[in-house]
C-alpha cells in the first residue's frame, strides 16, 4: 500500500519568507509526527498529533513554527519568516498507535538562502 | 527523563566482518525499542523492534538486536556485513511518559571492500 508521502521534496526559499511543508500519512494511522534532521544530526522531535486530541507542540523551536492536521489525515508544517538555521530535512512519520513503530516519509529538504 | 545514547558516531568495517552498533537508553518506565536505517537521501526504514517477549530480536537484512534491561542497552549486530549495509543507523525508544519517540544521534556504518 501507499506509504507516507511528503511534498515538496526540495524547497529553496529566501530568508524571511514563509514556507509550507505537506505530509500525507498512511491511511488509518491516527498518530502523526514531525521531526527535523539537520546535517549530520539525529532527529529532533517537533510536534505530534493523535486523533482529535490537542497536539503535543513541546518540540517546536519557536513561535515561527506551527502545524495543523486537517480531518485527522493530511498535515501541514508552516515556518514563518524563515531563518538560515531552519535549513534542514523535515521528516514526517505516522503510526497506527502511539509509541509503536513509525513509518517515515522521504522528507522535505529545506534550504534557506 | 528519557534519552538515547549511541556510543559510536562512526563505525568503519571491512566487508564480511561482524559489526556491533551500540545503543544505551535511560528511562524510568518500561520501554519499546527500535532500530532504524537511513540510506543516503532516503527516509528512515524500520530494521527491527522490541515491544515485549524474547529479548533477542531479529530484523531485516540479517540484523539482530538484544534487549538487556539490567544494562539498559539495545545493541545492534550483524555477523557479516555487505557493502550495501553502508548507511546511518538510529536507535530509538518510546515509553509511556511521552508521546514521541526519542532518537539517538545516529551511527554511520561504512563498509569497505
Amino acid at each position: 500500500g501507499a506509504g507516507v508521502s511528503q511534498s515538496p521534496s526540495n524547497k529553496v526559499t529566501e530568508k524571511g519568507k514563509d514556507v509550507e511543508l505537506r505530509c500525507d500519512p498512511i491511511s488509518g494511522h491516527t498518530a502523526l509526527y514531525w521531526y527535523r534532521q539537520s546535517l549530520g544530526q539525529g532527529l529532533e522531535f517537533l510536534i505530534y498529533f493523535q486523533g482529535n486530541s490537542a497536539p503535543d507542540k513541546s518540540g517546536l523551536p519557536s513561535d515561527r513554527f506551527s502545524a495543523e492536521r486537517t480531518g485527522g489525515s493530511v498535515s501541514t508544517l508552516t515556518i514563518q519568516r524563515t531563518q538560515q538555521e531552519d535549513s534542514a530535512v523535515y521528516l514526517c512519520a505516522s503510526s497506527l498507535e502511539p509509541r509503536h513503530e513509525q513509518y517515515f516519509g522521504p522528507g522535505t529538504r529545506l534550504t534557506v538562502t | 527523563a528519557q534519552s538515547v545514547t549511541q556510543l559510536d558516531s562512526q563505525v568503519p568495517v571491512f566487508e564480511e566482518a561482524p559489526v556491533e552498533l551500540r545503543c544505551n537508553y535511560s528511562s524510568s518506565v518500561s520501554v519499546y525499542l527500535f532500530w532504524y536505517v537511513q540510506y543516503p537521501n532516503q527516509g528512515l526504514q524500520l530494521l527491527l523492534k522490541y515491544l515485549s517477549g524474547s529479548t533477542l530480536v531479529k530484523g531485516i537484512n540479517g540484523f539482530e538486536a538484544e534487549f538487556n534491561k539490567s544494562q539498559t542497552s539495545f545493541h545492534l549486530r550483524k555477523p557479516s556485513v555487505h557493502i550495501s549495509d553502508t548507511a546511518e543507523y538510529f536507535c530509538a525508544v518510546s515509553d509511556q511518559s511521552r508521546n514521541d519517540m526519542r532518537f539517538g544521534a545516529g551511527t554511520r556504518l561504512t563498509v569497505k571492500p
